[in-house]
């Protein structure tokens, strides 16, 4: 069974950082793409990086560009995301997703539970 | 970016019931549409992958259809369990993208 979890949410003041870790068990990490999702408190979900099995693809949302970096260590199954100038607008729950494709080509896609990071004076 | 709308907020219903949420892309993405329910404090768990194709384990209750830009998830006969938000995604291109998400209530 697909499992992940993540950690290292928290409040942080505007302008800090935070590092968000996921770790990954049931599957072969690393055949599968991994992202970084989140969700604002009553918003719907919004996509922030995707990084490639390898890491040689890397795709982030416009907003975060320049601020958050997504790294990935296949042989300790896991995925991180350090956050730098942090905003208010930053807060949300952060997921895990990783995702594999299935013989038709299409993405099947697997979510952790998230974690809560609060940006906030 | 491509726009997923859902353009339903909430629809209310009854154990039973038949429930279709409509969503419609931007521009033409094929089939390239997953399909979310996400209870309240929880992540969104898969439902629907390549518009139509039911996860391993999703009640056979649940379906998926459409394809190019118009999009339906039907529930046959809604039971209590399945009260929760639903949203729509497209996987054709980067930034994958959600629609607004539909919350299906008594």
């Amino acid at each position: 069974e697909v499992q992940l979890v993540e950690s290292g949410g928290g409040l942080v003041q505007p302008g800090g950082s935070l590092r968000l870790s996921c770790a990954a068990s049931g599957f072969s990490f690393s055949t599968f793409w991994m992202n970084w999702a989140r969700q604002a408190p009553g918003k719907g979900p919004e996509w922030v990086v995707n990084i490639r099995q390898d890491g040689g693809e890397i795709y982030y949302v416009n907003s975060v560009k320049g601020r958050f970096t997504v790294s990935r260590d296949n042989a300790k199954s896991s995925l991180h995301l350090q956050m730098n100038s942090l905003r208010a607008e930053d807060t949300a729950v952060y997921y895990c997703v990783g995702y594999y494709y299935e013989t038709s080509g299409y993405p099947v896609p697997y979510w952790g539970q998230g974690t809560l990071v609060t940006v906030s004076s | 970016d491509i726009q997923m709308t859902q353009s339903t907020p909430s629809v209310s219903a009854s154990v039973g019931d038949r429930v279709d949420i409509s969503c419609r892309a931007s521009q033409d993405i094929g089939s390239w549409v997953v399909w979310y329910q996400q209870k309240a404090g929880k992540g969104p768990k898969l439902l629907i992958y390549a518009a139509s194709t039911l996860q391993t384990g999703v009640p056979s209750r649940f379906s998926g259809s459409g394809s190019g830009t118009d999009f339906t998830l039907t529930i046959s006969s809604l039971q209590s369990e399945d009260f929760a938000t639903y949203y729509c995604q497209q996987a054709i291109s980067f930034p994958w993208t959600f629609g607004q998400g539909t919350k299906v209530e008594i």
